[in-house]
Parts: C-alpha cells; sequence; structure tokens
C-alpha cells in the first residue's frame, strides 16, 4: 500500500505569492494535519482536518488555509509568503480523530520543500 | 501548559554501544507520550508511543522508552547501536483530553561512529 504522498517535492516562490501543497493520505485514513518544518527545529502543528472538517488549528496567521476533499485528501494554500515560511511542510494521516492530538498514530509524508526567495 | 525538551542536541556513539536520548515534558494533563526518527529526506516515522499502559514501551528497531512521572521523563534507549540509527530524533507530548495540542521538542541528532 502506498504511504502518505505529497507534492510537490521541492517549490522556489518569491516573496508576496501563493502557494498550494498537496497531500494524499493513506486509503482509508480519514484525518490529515499539516506540520511546518523550519530547518534545525522539530515540526509545529498547523492544522487537523476530518471528514473534511477543521478540527484544529495551530499558532499560525490567517496567511494559512487548508482544506479536506471528499476523497480526504487536502491541500494547504499560504499567502502573502514571507522569508520566514521557508520550510518543510510535512503532511501526516491518521484512521482516525479523537480529538486528543496524537493518541491516534499518524503517518508521515516525505515532506514538501519550500524555499522563499 | 505543555512542553516537552530534548536535552540534547547531539549525541554521538560508537557502534555497537548502548545509546540513551533524553527527553523532559511538562503537561497539565496525563499526556501521550511519542518518539520519532526523521532520515534526511524521508518522513517522520514513529519508533514507539506511551499512551497510560505498561511504563516501558518498546518500539521498532530495538528501541525502548521509559514512562517516569516523578521525574516527568521519557527517555529513549537502544543496547547497541547501528550505522542505519544515525538519524533525528523527536519526543512529541499530547494531552489525553479533548482538544488538539501537540508539541515536537527540537530534536536530537544521533550520529554513530564506526
Amino acid at each position: 500500500d502506498a504511504g502518505v504522498t505529497q507534492s510537490p517535492t521541492h517549490l522556489i516562490k518569491t516573496r508576496g505569492q501563493h502557494v498550494t501543497l498537496r497531500c494524499s493520505p493513506i486509503s482509508g485514513h480519514k484525518s490529515v494535519s499539516w506540520y511546518q518544518q523550519v530547518l534545525g527545529q522539530g515540526p509545529q502543528f498547523i492544522f487537523q482536518y476530518y471528514e473534511k472538517e477543521e478540527r484544529g488549528r495551530g499558532n499560525f496567521p490567517d496567511r494559512f488555509s487548508a482544506r479536506q476533499f471528499p476523497n480526504y485528501s487536502s491541500e494547504l494554500n499560504v499567502n502573502a509568503l514571507l522569508l520566514g515560511d521557508s520550510a518543510l511542510y510535512l503532511c501526516a494521516s491518521s484512521a482516525q480523530y479523537t480529538g486528543s492530538g496524537l493518541q491516534e498514530t499518524q503517518y508521515f509524508g516525505p515532506g514538501t520543500r519550500l524555499l522563499v526567495l | 501548559a505543555q512542553s516537552v525538551t530534548q536535552l540534547d542536541s547531539h549525541v554521538s556513539v560508537s557502534e555497537g554501544t548502548p545509546v540513551l536520548l533524553r527527553c523532559n515534558y511538562s503537561s497539565s494533563y496525563s499526556p501521550s507520550l511519542f518518539w520519532y526518527v526523521q532520515h534526511p529526506n524521508k518522513g517522520l516515522q514513529l519508533l514507539l508511543k506511551y499512551t497510560s499502559a505498561a511504563t516501558l514501551v518498546k518500539g521498532i528497531n530495538g528501541f525502548e522508552a521509559e514512562f517516569k512521572k516523578s521525574e516527568t521523563s521519557f527517555h529513549l534507549t537502544k543496547p547497541s547501536a547501528h550505522m542505519s540509527d544515525a538519524a533525528e530524533y523527536f519526543c512529541v507530548v499530547s494531552p489525553n483530553t479533548g482538544g488538539f495540542k501537540t508539541i515536537f521538542g527540537a530534536g536530537t541528532r544521533l550520529f554513530v561512529k564506526a
């Protein structure tokens, strides 16, 4: 079975632009979460979606948004890019949502590396 | 409030010697605790998790961790390091309550010398 897939693998944008990152969860998984991992730091939680609804949001500005589609795939959108948005963006899927964070095992994709110039 | 502190940013061991990666946590609620490993250019892989069952948790690839509530610690160990263990390791805390809040530690880079 395929794991979590993310596209694109790498992306270069300039300040002020908009970016869309995509994630396909493991087949049968209904929950998708997004994380930002800045170089040298641990991942920071951005969003979790379950059954197409937002279930949790981290401390990120409104420039960050996401959605989940009927097939449970997900997009992360970032508007008005800043240099500080340069990071590895990770997507994780889990079979269910318990409302308690990572109690359910999350499976991570390889990430999309975004560079903002 | 929750927090997680990985006490070492880098750990270097020789192949065949024990590994100890240290993690302390702070949580207002009884937490779930996890260790993840990240190899270069690969996604995060779950090593093991503690969810209030046995305090000694066994994971994949010979790793294990012990939950010590009195010390608020969840250190990761392995009896004998292998070259393939060289990677970044993250300790993660998540509350056992409603709502979504997970915190990753800053990570510990493990180097394994031949």
